[in-house]
């Protein structure tokens, strides 16, 4: 099956430093990524859907100058918090899918913790 | 706009129980519905999902059927085992928009004592 990998899987920061994660398609091209946010026992929420070579489209109450989101190739994208505060703290999410799948595949998260 | 929406957890069965997660759905026209999994510790994992109306998707044992009179995909399983302890998803994919961005219930905790 399609995987997707996440690096780091966790990360402590400093609150005002930056952090940047990726996204791995591993075994497929994946034309479209997406990032997600998941709060303690809650559902995800979308925060962004990028299409490789293209700007992000953030969905609304999502600062984009915050989370920057970059898709540069068709199996790697990243999502970098800037100036990173305490309530940033959450389980980011991101997935990918190709341009013939109904389906989207899940990385394992990255547990970010702001100090 | 398009909603899913789960039966709220925990849910807190013994081994070899019948389990059931309802999960209605808003949506125009015929979404692909989706159940996904979250094991502790790991991230969301596709179980099973039905593109159409009648279509049954299955998996692990784990079965739900695309009911589109009751917009209902709900999640039934007949005999759990402690190895199924996990968050289920329930989920669509709308035909709206341009990305057709999943759309995810709250999620169902569900743990299976032994």
């Amino acid at each position: 099956g399609a995987v997707v990998s996440q690096h780091p899987s966790w990360v402590i920061c400093k609150s005002g430093t930056s952090v940047k994660i990726e996204c791995r398609s591993l075994d497929f091209q994946a034309t479209t990524m997406f990032w997600y946010r998941q709060f303690p026992k809650q559902s995800l929420m979308l925060m962004a859907t990028s299409n490789e070579g293209s700007k992000a489209t953030y969905e609304q109450g999502v600062e984009k100058d915050k989370f920057l989101i970059n898709h540069a190739s068709l199996t790697l994208s990243t999502l970098t918090v800037t100036s990173a505060h305490p309530e940033d703290s959450s389980f980011y999410i991101c997935s990918a899918s190709s341009i013939r799948a109904d389906t989207q595949y899940f990385g394992p998260g990255t547990r970010l913790t702001v100090l | 706009g398009d909603s899913v929406t789960q039966m709220e957890g925990p849910v807190t069965l013994s081994e070899e129980a019948f389990l059931t997660i309802n999960c209605t759905y808003t949506a125009t026209g015929y979404p692909s519905l989706f159940w996904y999994v979250q094991y502790p510790g790991e991230g969301l994992q596709l179980l099973l999902k039905a593109t159409k109306a009648d279509d049954k998707g299955s998996n692990k044992g784990f079965e739900a059927t695309y009911r589109k009179e009751t917009t209902s995909f709900h999640l039934e399983k007949g005999s759990v085992q402690v190895s199924d302890s996990a968050v289920y998803f329930c989920a669509l994919k709308g035909l709206g928009g341009s990305q057709g961005n999943l759309i995810f219930g709250k999620g169902t905790k569900l743990s299976v004592k032994p």
